[in-house]
């Protein structure tokens, strides 16, 4: 079983909301990821973490705040987005976070308007 | 840092005939590329993936080269089907030291009935 599950599928949420997309994995995967995807365009790569602990911050603005709670969820808590925020988030996982190039596997993603 | 390039943007091809998707990657470090398929409203999907210790690996239908002197790498689909309709993206990782991938702008591969 290679699946990693999304929710909510969909999100619209005004400026000055709070919400959060949730991820799961049981594969038993140690390595986390969040991209951003925009029309059009190749996923560009949020945070990872690997053995729960925050690895890579691609500089993304405070507003975006990821936890992971334990080694099979990964959430992104959302706060005071702007509509340029809109966009496909993608979580995704692998075996590990480390040399060698472990497949990436996506989940289907969350379709996030901000308005 | 790693660039990977991808060539063409859209590609149109008769149902039964063959496609084929090119790459080319800066940082000769990369040891790892995987290339995934992403149909319309869904995450990318990991179809097939090539190691830099490999020339060439097939999967039924899908094969995939690569020459690092060149710093190529190509994806190639025989007998395409309706199905084959997607966004192709070919990734190269950024150094040998993690996981981490780049991936290339994409290919909108369409399949003519």
């Amino acid at each position: 079983d290679t699946e990693v599950t999304q929710t909510p599928k969909h999100l619209v949420m005004g400026m000055t909301n709070k919400k959060s997309l949730k991820c799961e994995q049981h594969m038993g995967h140690r390595a986390m990821y969040w991209y951003k995807q925009k029309a059009k365009k190749p996923p560009e790569l949020m945070f990872v973490y690997s053995y729960e602990k925050l690895s890579i911050n691609e500089s993304v603005p405070s507003r975006f705040s990821p936890e992971c709670p334990n080694s099979s969820l990964l959430n992104l808590h959302l706060h005071a987005l702007q509509p340029e925020d809109s966009a496909l988030y993608l979580c995704a996982s692998s075996q590990k976070w480390s040399s060698g190039g472990y497949e990436q596997y996506f989940g289907p993603g969350t379709r996030l308007t901000v308005t | 840092g790693e660039n990977v390039e991808q060539h063409p943007s859209t590609l149109s091809v008769q149902e039964g005939d063959s496609a084929v998707i090119k790459c080319t990657y800066s940082d000769s470090a990369s040891n790892y590329f995987p290339w995934y398929k992403q149909e319309l409203g869904k995450g990318p999907q990991l179809i097939i993936d090539i190691r830099s210790n490999v020339g060439e690996k097939k999967d039924q239908r899908i094969a995939v080269t690569l020459n690092k002197t060149a710093k190529h790498f190509s994806l190639h689909i025989t007998e395409t089907q309706p199905e084959d309709s997607a966004v192709y993206f070919c990734a190269a990782d950024l150094d040998s030291s993690a996981s981490k991938i780049i991936f290339g702008s994409g290919t909108r591969l369409s399949i003519r009935p």
